[in-house]
């Protein structure tokens, strides 16, 4: 059954550090795993997005990494902002069809002052 | 602006009622989707459309019933909906449904069912 583990479920850091989102997945075939950002209220916003041949991607503060061979993926946030405080989710396609998505159950990461 | 716009943004509806989801994307793209998602809970796939053909149907209950009149446009039609359809509701498109694309979603309708 195809998978995709997130952690840590939770996460509060203090404005200005930095951190590391965790993403584990046993879909196959591999196809892209993609991280998204919702915030509260709102739909998810794409981040990143990267195919077997990439093992980093970066979008401004965010930066992800993915090991096919592990079959992981991690998500590192730079100098953290407030407006940081959100849910990141990361989805794991396998074949060529987006209806092939796998969802993890998301980490929340909260950012005080 | 997301592109990609959701209404209602709040939905309350009793179990015998009948109402209907929209979305509306302004991107051009060619593939829609009808997420669920519930608290606590991963989102969930209910049905995907490319150019106005249904292309996945994630065993969802007939309580739902999907319409795309044409590519920027998708309906969810409801129906005899139970309590525990109550969740956010978001609306997705893409350029293409193979997958390699970024998904862009609307905001959601947050559905109650008293």
């Amino acid at each position: 059954k195809n998978q995709v583990e997130q952690s840590p479920q939770s996460l509060i850091i203090l404005e200005g550090k930095n951190c590391t989102l965790q993403c584990n997945y046993t879909v196959s075939p591999f196809s892209n795993l993609r991280w998204y950002k919702q915030d509260t209220g709102r739909g998810p916003v794409s981040l990143t997005i990267m195919t077997f041949s990439e093992n980093t991607k970066s979008n401004g503060r965010y930066t992800a990494t993915l090991d096919a061979d592990t079959k992981q993926s991690s998500l590192h946030i730079t100098a953290s902002q407030l407006s940081d405080s959100a849910s990141y989710i990361c989805v794991v396609s396998a074949g060529t069809n987006a209806g092939k998505s796998t969802f993890g159950d998301g980490t929340t990461l909260t950012v005080k002052p | 602006e997301t592109g990609v716009t959701q209404t209602p943004r709040h939905l309350v509806m009793g179990m015998t009622n009948k109402k209907s989801l929209k979305c509306e994307q302004h991107l051009g793209h060619n593939a829609m989707y009808w997420y669920k998602q519930s608290a606590k809970k991963p989102l969930e796939l209910m049905f995907v459309y490319s150019l106005e053909e249904r292309v996945e149907n994630n065993s969802v209950p007939s309580r739902f019933s999907p319409e795309c009149p044409n590519s920027s446009h998708l309906f969810l039609h409801l129906h005899t909906l139970q309590p525990e359809d109550s969740a956010l509701y978001l609306c997705a498109s893409s350029q293409d449904h193979w997958g390699n694309q970024p998904q862009h979603f609307g905001d959601g309708t947050r559905l109650s069912i008293l």
